[in-house]
């Protein structure tokens, strides 16, 4: 089935570790991006690439890195987790960065960073 | 800054017609999109508008005044499956999405 894959499903993870979070797209997909949603707020941009070999910062992209070597793999990288980083992170995929193409999202990852 | 709010939870009963708002201020704008999210589920698009006007869809319709800067979500006949959040998001002048926090909507037989 065609679609965003993310992995892992959920994790905990001890502060100060590395963590990439993995997310794979089949639709050939030009954009891709990486949300956390938090309780209360709407969904934040953390980084986005809108083309292979090319990211950009979102709304909060501190503490956090990305890589778009292919079409189809955008991980996200925590270099050193902290406890605010504990969240749901949804990886998403749209066909263009412009105009009226919805975001196809993967299932999200829940990561709690004790 | 850029803005977007809807109301955080709202109560319809099955077979009912409920509406949600959503206002916004931001810098310029491409389109106001609606998702729906299950719990512990990734977020579903719904509708996109970009003109003024009513979009409809089945049971769901979008309608869009850009001089307000405001948008509705109209569900009808509402199903219990329907209960889920509803998140409006506009894309802004540089096509990137600004999110709500989303509508919490509880169905009640």
């Amino acid at each position: 089935i065609a679609g965003i894959t993310q992995a892992p499903t959920s994790q905990i993870l001890a502060a100060g570790r590395r963590m990439t979070l993995r997310c794979t797209q089949d639709m050939r997909h030009n954009a891709m991006y990486w949300y956390r949603q938090d309780l209360g707020l709407g969904l934040r941009l953390i980084h986005y690439s809108n083309t292979a070999g090319t990211t950009g910062k979102g709304e909060v992209p501190d503490g956090y890195s990305v890589s778009r070597a292919n079409t189809d793999d955008f991980p996200l990288t925590l270099a050193s987790a902290v406890p605010s980083q504990t969240s749901v992170y949804f990886c998403a995929s749209s066909e263009s960065d412009r105009g009226p193409t919805e975001a196809f999202f993967g299932q999200g990852t829940r990561l709690t960073v004790v | 800054g850029q803005n977007i709010d809807q109301p955080t939870e709202m109560t319809a009963t099955e077979g009912a017609i409920v509406q949600i708002n959503c206002t916004y201020q931001t810098s310029g704008f491409n389109g106001l999109f609606w998702y729906q999210q299950h719990a512990g589920e990734a977020p579903t698009f719904l509708s996109y508008n970009v003109l003024d006007g009513l979009e409809e869809k089945g049971r769901f319709s979008s309608f869009l005044s850009r001089s307000k800067g405001y948008s509705y979500l109209l569900l009808k006949e509402l199903q219990m499956k329907d209960s889920a959040s509803y998140l409006c998001a506009v894309m802004d002048s540089n096509y990137q999405l600004i999110w709500g926090a989303g509508t919490k909507l509880i169905i009640k037989p």
